[in-house]
């Protein structure tokens, strides 16, 4: 299972766009990137998933470039209720022999 | 379409006794998940059920149990429980062939 790594924080403020990085150098062939949103107390809650390329949802981007060794989620214009936890995770979607490993994820802070 | 259900939402219990988590999938999802998720920390991979059976387990003692009933829903049993159990456990389900996973809003466990 390839291990993530993000930066433990950012901030930002109201009304600008947000790219948290995720690198995963030893993503596998099969593995997919998804992405998970937190806020305290509740469950995490699926934002974007990708495989190659850009994605783009009407929530998110996910851009991965070719190497897939990275990848990035841009957050368009944040509003303070984007203030959570993010979440990056790498793993093969085919079923069976699947564990997810959520990391400790970026905590992003959207300031007034 | 309801989303993932947990019960209870809060429990409080006391060092030794046993705690019991329900959980609830998605209409149509296979796999359910649990987690746990101590305050202020990442989530840890509890167990993962899939047709009735465990699939995978994470680094947790054996009185971290559970099943999943042939409807799908799913109980994790917490016996023996330790003052470190105190956290919010998260179950999620997914689509037997798919990783992404939805989650439920959590159990808070307590233990005095």
């Amino acid at each position: 299972l390839a291990k993530t790594t993000q930066p433990i924080s950012m901030d930002s403020y109201e009304g600008q766009e947000v790219n948290i990085t995720c690198s995963h150098n030893n993503i596998a062939t099969n593995d997919y990137i998804t992405w998970y949103q937190q806020f305290p107390s509740q469950g995490p809650r699926f934002i974007i998933q990708g495989y190659k390329t850009k994605v783009t949802n009407e929530v998110a981007s996910l851009f991965i470039p070719a190497d897939r060794k990275s990848s990035t989620l841009s957050l368009p214009r944040v509003s303070l209720s984007d203030t959570a936890v993010y979440y990056c995770l790498v793993g093969d979607i085919r079923h069976g022999g699947f564990k997810t490993i959520f990391g400790a994820g970026t905590r992003l802070f959207v300031k007034a | 379409e309801a989303g993932v259900t947990q019960s209870p939402t809060h429990l409080i219990k006391t060092r030794g006794q046993q705690a019991t988590l329900r959980c609830s999938p998605i209409s149509g999802h296979t796999s359910v998940y649990w987690y746990q998720q101590a305050l202020g920390l990442g989530l840890q991979f509890l167990l993962w059920y899939d047709e009735g059976e465990e699939r995978n387990r994470g680094n947790f003692p054996p009185r971290f149990s559970g099943r999943q009933f042939p409807n799908y829903s799913s109980e994790l049993n917490v016996n023996a429980l330790e003052l470190e159990d105190s956290a919010l456990y998260l179950c999620a389900s997914s689509l037997r062939t798919q990783e992404t996973q939805y989650f439920g809003p959590g159990t808070r466990l307590l233990v005095l």
